[in-house]
């Protein structure tokens, strides 16, 4: 099964509102990670978190981990068209180098002009 | 895609026939990965390298199989497509130092 589920599953917003996705997993992790996905493209790496981390930003990004729920919360905000795309949770269990990561399904976001 | 090909892009075979689909990186990292991605799935860890000649198994590797000669190169083979290999694969890359995962732009593969 899935180790991170994302909320919502989609969403749509208007060009300069603010868009949060939510993540949520099972087991405990070392870090967990925010990827995007445009149409028909690979995954791009955009932000991750440690698991003795609590928040963390980057640019119009900021990422928040609440390990005793389990869970976190990735937001854009003042959203543009081109930031329309999937948006991916994976969780990194690996404590050693390199990565094992478990992706959820996504978050379909639009961002309409 | 930070310097990882996959090939083909694109490709339509038929039940019963064994597909190879190749990943190459100019990066020299030395984790490569491959994943599998469907509908209400997301991406799901087929295998994986943690060096030349070292491989492990994902969560979906059954009918799968990997070869990596060369720290550039990780080969997928599906032994004997079936319809349920129908995806979209991505192969991806990340070094020692790096939790950080990259990835190339998918090969489509539809088997009829």
């Amino acid at each position: 099964s899935q180790q991170g589920e994302e909320d919502p599953q989609a969403l749509s917003i208007q060009e300069g509102e603010n868009a949060t996705m939510n993540c949520s997993y099972k087991t405990s992790i070392n870090n967990l990670q925010w990827y995007r996905q445009n149409s028909g493209r690979g995954l791009v790496h955009l932000i991750l978190i440690r698991s003795n981390e609590r928040e963390k930003h980057s640019g119009r990004l900021r990422v928040t981990l609440d390990t005793s729920k389990k869970s976190s919360s990735l937001l854009i905000t003042a959203s543009r068209a081109a930031d329309t795309a999937s948006y991916f949770c994976a969780t990194d269990t690996q404590e050693t180098s390199g990565s094992r990561l478990t992706f959820g399904e996504g978050t379909q976001l639009t961002v309409n002009p | 895609d930070a310097g990882i090909t996959q090939s083909p892009r694109h490709k339509v075979t038929e039940t019963g026939t064994p597909v190879t689909l190749r990943c190459h990186q100019t990066e020299n990292h030395r984790y490569m990965y491959w994943y599998r991605q469907d509908p209400g799935h997301g991406l799901r860890l087929i295998h994986y390298s943690y060096g030349v000649k070292d491989t492990d198994k994902g969560e979906v590797s059954d009918g799968y199989s990997v070869s990596r000669s060369k720290t550039e190169d990780f080969l997928l083979t599906l032994e004997s497509a079936t319809s349920s290999q129908t995806s979209v694969y991505f192969c991806a890359i990340s070094d020692w130092f790096s939790y950080e995962q990259y990835f190339g732009p998918g090969t489509r593969l539809t088997v009829t």
